[in-house]
């Protein structure tokens, strides 16, 4: 069975601060790390698709990194907005698996208040 | 334009019933996936087609069948719906295996 964990599991955060999330996916056999941002009301969008070993994304005020050998993600937003209020996925595919699926987390669901 | 497409966005139903839900993507793109979002707001793969063709088909009933009559559509017919059914499905495309996924809106099913 494969667990990808998300922590925390919510967050509230006064706007302008910086926060980080942690997503862990099993450390073998990894094949790519997805991050998804899920306002409500919407569907899932995606952020980040990351391969490698400490891969650093960067979107904006957004950004993640990726270490595959401890299998861990951080997802940080700098200087939070009211508009940043959602709930970050993570999902994970695994290696040897050419089939894309989607292993998700149960996300972080931020709040930023104004 | 809307990427992936699902319809209905509602859908409320009796037990027993035979349901669909319809999907498109007008994406060009060569994967689609049918997610359940179960009770504890976990997405779950359900299926995987690509270029029409079933990748993944997860431990799921038998009352759900995917139906791909080209790679841009990809439906979900349920048979003899029950009331553990009801949940939000989301349809999603992707160009290749481990390419971002584009998501429908979500088709929330409710059986009573």
């Amino acid at each position: 069975i494969l667990n990808v964990e998300q922590s925390p599991q919510s967050l509230h955060v006064q706007e302008g601060d910086s926060t980080n999330f942690t997503c862990s996916f099993p450390s073998s056999n990894f094949y790519a790390l997805h991050w998804y941002r899920w306002e409500t009301a919407k569907s899932p969008e995606a952020l980040f698709v990351m391969t490698l070993n400490g891969d650093e994304k960067k979107k904006g005020r957004i950004s993640a990194t990726l270490n595959t050998k401890e299998g861990y993600s951080y997802l940080y937003i700098k200087g939070s907005q009211p508009e940043d209020s959602a709930t970050y996925l993570c999902a994970f595919i695994r290696g040897s698996s050419n089939t894309g699926k989607l292993i998700f987390g149960q996300g972080t669901t931020l709040q930023v208040k104004p | 334009d809307t990427a992936v497409s699902q319809t209905p966005k509602y859908l409320v139903t009796q037990m027993g019933n035979d349901k669909s839900i319809k999907c498109e993507q007008n994406l060009g793109h060569d994967t689609m996936y049918w997610y359940k979002q179960d009770s504890k707001k976990f997405l779950k793969i359900m299926f995987s087609y690509n270029n029409k063709e079933l990748i993944i088909n997860e431990t799921v009933p038998n009352r759900f069948s995917p139906k791909s009559p080209d790679k841009a559509h990809l439906n979900l017919h349920i048979n003899s719906l029950e009331l553990g059914d009801s949940a939000v499905y989301f349809c999603a495309s992707s160009h290749v295996y481990r390419a971002e996924a584009f998501f429908g809106q979500g088709t929330r099913l409710t059986v009573v």
